[in-house]
């Protein structure tokens, strides 16, 4: 079965600085791999996705991610973190096996404060 | 880009009552939508996936007779609660998936508060 994990609960960072979420699966293939984020009291919000191809994938709001077959991590990285980047932020991997029902499995997330 | 409509974004109801949540994808088509159910501070756990015109198939635990889920077209379903409870009050967030691009959208979510 798949999973996700996301080791960190709390990151916190100030403003200006960089900031990596990490994200470690368990998938028998080649993973479908997503990062979202969600703001208090609402749904979620794609950043970005891999499915194939590079490695290095660029997403929305300045966000990009690596993906690592051989660590199995697909770590979210940002240079310089702006205050409105203060969010919870999940980590998912897609099944795409039929038998799987194109599920997302989700990490348990990690809230992200920025400080002034 | 997709969009996914889903109402209402909270509700407060008695316990006893039945609740129905609707979501839409609103630009495109959705084969497979998704019903997740979030506690405070914690991740989606995902309650069932409903594929346009078959019955919906539940995860391990949810009760499908408490959770009825309908997706009558492609572009809509729902979740209904019946009979509600105070431990029912969570918040609860729907998906679609595009038949055509693999993406998944999200809806807003509705915050379910049984009293």
């Amino acid at each position: 079965a798949q999973s996700v994990t996301q080791p960190d609960i709390h990151i916190t960072v100030s403003e200006g600085a960089s900031l990596e979420l990490r994200c470690n699966y368990s998938y028998g293939a080649t993973p479908y791999l997503f990062w979202y984020v969600q703001s208090p009291g609402q749904g979620l919000q794609l950043l970005l996705k891999y499915f194939s191809g590079d490695t290095l994938v660029q997403g929305i709001k300045g966000f990009e991610a690596e993906f690592k077959r051989s660590q199995s991590s697909f770590n979210l990285r940002k240079p310089s973190v702006h205050w409105s980047d203060a969010a919870e932020y999940f980590c998912a991997v897609g099944d795409l096996l039929t038998g799987g029902g194109n599920k997302l499995t989700f990490g348990t997330g990690t809230q992200l404060k920025v400080e002034l | 880009g997709a969009v996914v409509s889903q109402h209402p974004s909270r509700v407060i109801c008695k316990s006893g009552t039945s609740v129905k949540i609707e979501c839409r994808s609103l630009d495109f088509q959705a084969t497979t939508m998704f019903w997740y159910r979030q506690f405070p501070k914690q991740s989606l756990m995902l309650m069932a996936t409903s594929n346009e015109g078959s019955k919906a198939t539940y995860e391990q635990g949810v009760e499908k007779d408490k959770f009825l889920i309908n997706h009558a077209s492609l572009t809509l379903s729902t979740l209904t609660v019946t009979s509600a409870h105070p431990e029912d009050s969570s918040f609860y967030i729907c998906s679609a998936k595009d038949s055509v691009d693999y993406g998944y959208t999200f809806g807003s979510g509705t915050r379910l508060t049984v009293v």
